[in-house]
């Protein structure tokens, strides 16, 4: 079975500065990843999602993510941190049938004016 | 609808009441899954169901968690004798359920979710 985690609980930067969320995972195949966010009183949002082919994916309000299989990463990414950013961050991993979708703890994301 | 739909968005109980959570999915998703988060938790897997199949009942905590999908649609959580450790945030989501050319997921939509609290 698949296995997600997502190492810092809490970060904290100043609005400006770049951005980067770790997520590392467990499965023995080709995974299917995903970046979930979650506002405030939201619910979860699609961030962006990987599926196949270029190891780089562009996703909405500016994130994007790098997909490295030697190190079984999903880093999620956004070069300019805006205060509206501030939220739980959440990775996911499915298996290769779809069949099992497991999230990582997620990582709170606190920004500094 | 343009979204999950989520009722009622929060709901107070007493210890020992039977709660009902329903989720309308978007029209066309085939799979729909529910969720809970507990404070400072992530998400932890309830339950599955894909189009006609038996649903994926292995997350229910217990055997006072049930849920249903009616016609393929509408689904209802129900928490039976509630306890203060069902406290949670409860999330549906739905999706197009799988490629099956390639297996591939689609994404979830999620719901805003039903903030339950037992006191």
């Amino acid at each position: 079975a698949q296995s997600v985690t997502q190492p810092d609980i809490h970060i904290t930067v100043s609005e400006g500065a770049s951005l980067e969320l770790r997520c590392n995972y467990s499965y023995g195949a080709t995974p299917y990843l995903f970046w979930y966010v979650q506002s405030p009183g939201q619910g979860l949002q699609l961030l962006l999602k990987y599926f196949s082919g270029d190891t780089l994916v562009q996703g909405i309000k500016g994130f994007e993510a790098e997909f490295k299989r030697s190190q079984s990463s999903f880093n999620l990414r956004k070069p300019s941190v805006h205060w509206s950013d501030a939220a739980e961050y959440f990775c996911a991993v499915a298996d290769n049938y779809g069949q099992n979708f497991v999230f990582g703890p997620g990582t709170r994301l606190s920004v500094l004016p | 609808g343009a979204g999950v739909s989520q009722s009622p968005s929060n709901k107070v109980t007493e210890k020992g009441k039977d709660v009902e959570l329903r989720c309308d999915p978007i029209s066309g998703h085939t799979a729909l899954y529910w969720y809970r988060q507990s404070l400072g938790q992530g998400l932890e897997f309830l339950i599955y169901f894909q189009g006609n199949s038996a649903p994926d009942k292995s997350g229910l905590p217990s055997d006072r968690f049930s849920a249903e999908r009616t016609g393929g649609s509408v689904s209802t959580l129900t928490i039976q004798r509630t306890q203060q450790e069902d406290s949670a945030v409860y999330l549906c989501a739905s999706s197009l359920g799988v490629r099956r050319a390639t297996y591939a997921p689609r994404g979830y939509t999620f719901g805003s979710g039903t903030r339950l609290t037992v006191v």
